[in-house]
């Protein structure tokens, strides 16, 4: 069975431009989670996604932005980028989320490799 | 608000040395509680969970039991080798609350 799956591994920007990093859950599960892991910050939840909609943000500014598709895959949009973005962006997926508008499970959080993110 | 405190780290330890990363949580009624683990260079990964009050997760030598009493979830490896070190981290996983923290480094020296 495939495993969560990040692209790009690296990606390097300059100040000012966006980024978008993508990730493709494991077959089967619906939520996927964004975290970002700057040095010494730990891991810091972001945004999580369950069946196309945006169900929670953590404490970040609106220029990180995201979505769902279909297919559950996600993208997260970094606009404006500043220099203290720089970290390892993580993405995990689950079974957990939603059903018929209650949430469902606590089901284990599946990590992909994550997207090394650099701002210049 | 429902929080978890894990031990500070780094920890660093000589091989075949006892380890011991504490973890309470400030919330009751976890369903479950989950250590998940980060070896350099990569995302993180299940190491053990504990599906309810006084059930003991165990994977790779390492135990973790869930003691509702005292509201702890410690992680436990009777002798440690090289290949342990990573960086640890103890997690409440409710869904629309997502607490991982800074985790806790292990060094473990030959």
């Amino acid at each position: 069975e495939a495993g969560v799956t990040q692209s790009p591994t690296h990606l390097i920007k300059t100040r000012g431009q966006q980024a978008t990093l993508r990730c493709s859950p494991i077959s089967g599960h619906t939520s996927v989670y964004w975290y970002q892991q700057a040095l010494g910050l730990g891991l810091q939840f972001l945004l999580w996604y369950d069946e196309g909609e945006e169900r929670n943000r953590g404490n970040f500014p609106p220029r990180f932005s995201g979505r769902q598709f279909p297919n559950y895959s996600s993208e997260l949009n970094v606009n404006a980028l500043e220099l203290e973005d720089s970290a390892l962006y993580l993405c995990a997926s689950s079974l957990a989320g939603l059903a018929g508008g209650r949430l469902r499970g606590y089901n284990e959080q599946f990590f992909g490799p994550g997207t090394r993110l650099t701002v210049l | 608000g429902n929080s978890v405190t894990q031990m500070e780290g780094p920890v660093t330890l000589s091989e075949e040395a006892f380890l011991t990363i504490n973890c309470t949580y400030t919330a009751t009624g976890y369903p479950s509680l989950f250590w998940y683990v980060q070896y350099p260079g990569e995302g993180l990964q299940l190491l053990l969970k504990a599906t309810k009050a006084d059930d003991k997760g165990s994977n790779k030598g390492f135990e973790a039991t869930y003691r509702k009493e005292t509201t702890s979830f410690h992680l436990e490896k009777g002798s440690v080798q090289v290949s342990d070190s990573a960086v640890y981290f103890c997690a409440p996983p409710k869904v629309d609350q997502f607490y991982f923290g800074t985790g806790t480094s292990l060094t473990v020296i030959p």
